[in-house]
């Protein structure tokens, strides 16, 4: 199994801040890395697909890069309504995982 | 615009089997670009991929919970179905359904969009 570890767990963050969340794997998974966002008490929405490919609808103020191991999801000048967890997911293998999340939270 | 939505009983048994399904709108559950998948998350925890199946019945289940689980698709009704068996407290949490784009390649599994609104199974006698 791929386990993704995603740093830090939790970021309070000033509006207008710039937020960087990191995911790591455990092996290559190539760019087979997407990035949701779950906002409390809704269902996750997709962020980023293929490490940095991005959503139609999806504020330009997020971004992703990274191959191989090594991702990051960046949030360029922080809004209130971003406050939400972040999740990574692999779909390199056939089993597929999500990092556990990192909570940004709005100061 | 592609809705998914799940259903089933909110309260199940130890024990017993839990049975959901998610019915699929605004969009054709037989097409070859998709699959469908179930993801939980357990309260205040992350998630955790179940299963996913393809139109044609093909399957790939999380090897954890695979003696367990079973996954279904009735393309005549719109819907694909997840049934979890023996289940324990370890087991509540809010079921998701979701659509996966296809991919070539390694693997046929993909990122999940969109994601219906999740429902709360709680195992509790």
């Amino acid at each position: 199994e791929i386990v993704l570890t995603q740093s830090p767990d939790f970021q309070s963050v000033t509006p207008k801040e710039k937020v960087t969340i990191t995911c790591r794997a455990s092996q290559s998974i190539g760019s087979f890395l997407h990035w949701y966002q779950q906002k409390p008490d809704q269902s996750p929405k997709l962020l980023i697909k293929y490490a940095s490919q991005s959503i139609s609808g999806v504020p330009s103020r997020f971004s992703g890069s990274g191959s191989g191991t090594d991702f990051t999801l960046t949030i360029n000048s922080l809004e209130a309504e971003d406050a939400a967890t972040y999740y990574c997911h692999q779909s390199s293998s056939l089993s597929l995982t999500f990092g556990g999340g990192t909570k940004v939270e709005i100061k | 615009q592609l809705q998914l939505q799940e259903s089933g009983p909110g309260l199940v048994k130890p024990s017993e089997t839990l049975s959901l399904t998610c019915t699929v709108s605004g969009g054709s559950i037989s097409s070859s670009n998709y699959y469908w998948g179930w993801i939980r998350q357990p309260p205040g925890k992350g998630l955790e991929w179940i299963g996913s199946i393809y139109y044609s019945g093909s399957t790939y289940y999380n090897p954890s919970l695979k003696s367990r689980v079973t996954i279904s698709v009735d393309t005549s009704k719109h819907q694909f179905s997840l049934k979890l068996s023996s289940v324990t407290a370890a087991d509540t949490a809010v079921y998701y359904c979701a659509r996966q784009r296809a991919a070539a390649g390694s693997s046929p599994l993909n990122y999940f969009d969109p994601w219906g609104q999740g429902t709360l199974v709680t195992v509790s006698s």
